[in-house]
């Protein structure tokens, strides 16, 4: 079946360096989207990208999809103690099926 | 606009017993999804409701249903609870738009502690 998976499993940083996790889907999908969950909350929509190559960014986080729709990641520059979470990437593979990736937790010391 | 809302927000059973978890979506919003979160397994996918039906279905045992009201309200629910059913549950709502560009608005979970 379709496997989502997330590198790395967990990162821990200094505040100020930069950051990326990576999603890599054994399914091509119909689009991805981005989730946050900070410690004990609860999964927060970050953004979407469907199409091939595409590419947003929304202050100091870069999201990319990948040319064959298969992978994608997120990248944080200059990470603050406010970045601190676990991001999840979810892949549509069709239109009536999504799938969680296992997360990737985020440690930013200060 | 108000969140989603889940009850109870804490729940401890002991096994063999059965559980009615509750979900309201945010006003307007007619899909109800359901997952399990777990720290070794991380967001698994339960089922989810559109008007009333269940539209689509993740690899779980009977033991795990739900059901959606006309007013878009959801429960879930767990019998002959197991040890490994201890887990954060959350709900998620989204608009009726097209099926795969749904965001999913995530509730703050019900954590079920099974004894």
């Amino acid at each position: 079946g379709q496997q989502v998976m997330q590198i790395p499993q967990y990162q821990h940083v200094q505040e100020g360096e930069d950051f990326t996790t990576y999603c890599n889907s054994s399914t091509t999908l119909s689009n991805i989207q981005w989730y946050k969950q900070r410690p004990g909350g609860h999964p927060v929509f970050l953004i979407q990208l469907v199409k091939s190559g595409e590419v947003k960014k929304q202050k100091r986080l870069t999201f990319q999809f990948g040319e064959a729709k298969k992978n994608s990641s997120l990248h944080i520059t200059a990470t603050q103690t406010t970045d601190v979470g676990t991001y999840f990437c979810a892949g549509w593979a069709s239109y009536d099926k999504v799938i969680f990736g296992p997360g990737t937790s985020l440690s930013v010391i200060p | 606009k108000a969140g989603v809302t889940q009850t109870p927000r804490y729940l401890i059973k002991t096994r063999g017993q059965q559980v009615t978890l509750s979900c309201s979506p945010i006003s307007g919003h007619r899909s109800v999804s359901w997952y399990q979160q777990t720290p070794g397994q991380g967001l698994q996918f339960l089922f989810e409701y559109f008007s009333e039906t269940q539209r689509n279905k993740g690899n779980f045992p009977g033991r795990f249903s739900g059901r959606q009201f006309s007013n878009s309200r959801s429960e879930m629910n767990v019998s002959t609870l197991e040890l490994g059913d201890s887990a954060l549950y959350l709900c998620a709502s989204s608009l009726p738009g097209q099926r795969g560009t749904d965001t999913q608005y995530f509730g703050p979970g019900t954590r079920l502690t099974v004894l």
